[in-house]
């Protein structure tokens, strides 16, 4: 079980380049986040997913994009990339999105805008 | 707004002591809180949580606190040792469907050996 793979760790992008940043999951997890995390501040949810081809907003979602396509895959575009999106992203999972129910990490792809 | 504070950027604990972690919070909405411990170059990981309705739970080394009134939480770590030194987070949620984490900014906990 590898959990949940985010590609690629680390990404330098110039201003007005596009990207997508991949995440995948092997524990048939029902649900799907996207979260970024500034330094020095918590993480902040971009967008989330309840299932294949069910996305929604969360706190931060300006400038990015997602789809899900199918149950492991959840990959965060980002159009017309800014400094502002400097930061490191996150992507997790969860069997449901019930309270007592765990998000599962993958370990981050930290990506710079210049 | 923060609606979910860690005050503390860090703390540096000798090891075989407790460590205490804090975390206030200012949505009355919250139901549920978690702590993430989040090593360097990893994700964060689940380390424990509680519900609203408890005011302790405890899971070995660790146990959270919750004081509703005041909207204070604290996580206790006894006895610390070398290889809990992380990033510890503080995440709140709200009824719904899809419970949406509102996390604070980390705590960096240091045990000295």
């Amino acid at each position: 079980n590898a959990g949940v793979t985010q590609t690629p760790k680390f990404r330098i992008l110039k201003i007005g380049q596009s990207m997508t940043l991949q995440c995948t999951q092997d524990m048939n997890h029902n649900y799907m986040y996207w979260y970024r995390q500034d330094p020095g501040m918590g993480l902040k949810l971009i967008y989330y997913s309840v299932g294949a081809g069910i996305t929604d907003k969360g706190e931060v979602p300006n400038g990015y994009n997602v789809s899900r396509s199918t149950t492991e895959d959840f990959p965060l575009r980002l159009e017309l990339a800014a400094p502002s999106q400097t930061s490191v992203y996150f992507c997790a999972s969860s069997y449901s999105g019930g309270a007592a129910d765990t998000q599962y990490f993958g370990p981050g792809t930290r990506l710079t805008v210049l | 707004d923060q609606q979910v504070k860690q005050n503390s950027p860090s703390l540096s604990v000798q090891e075989g002591r407790i460590s205490i972690l804090n975390c206030d919070y200012t949505n009355s909405m919250f139901d549920y809180f978690l702590w993430y411990k989040k090593y360097p170059a990893e994700g964060p990981t689940f380390l424990i949580s509680i519900s609203s309705i408890k005011d302790k739970n405890e899971d070995g080394r660790f146990t959270v606190f919750l004081n509703k009134s005041a909207k204070h939480l604290s996580l206790h770590i006894v006895p610390s040792q070398p290889g809990d030194s992380a990033v510890y987070f503080c995440a709140a949620s709200a009824g719904g469907s899809a419970r949406q984490l509102t996390f604070g900014s980390g705590t960096q906990l240091t045990v000295l050996p």
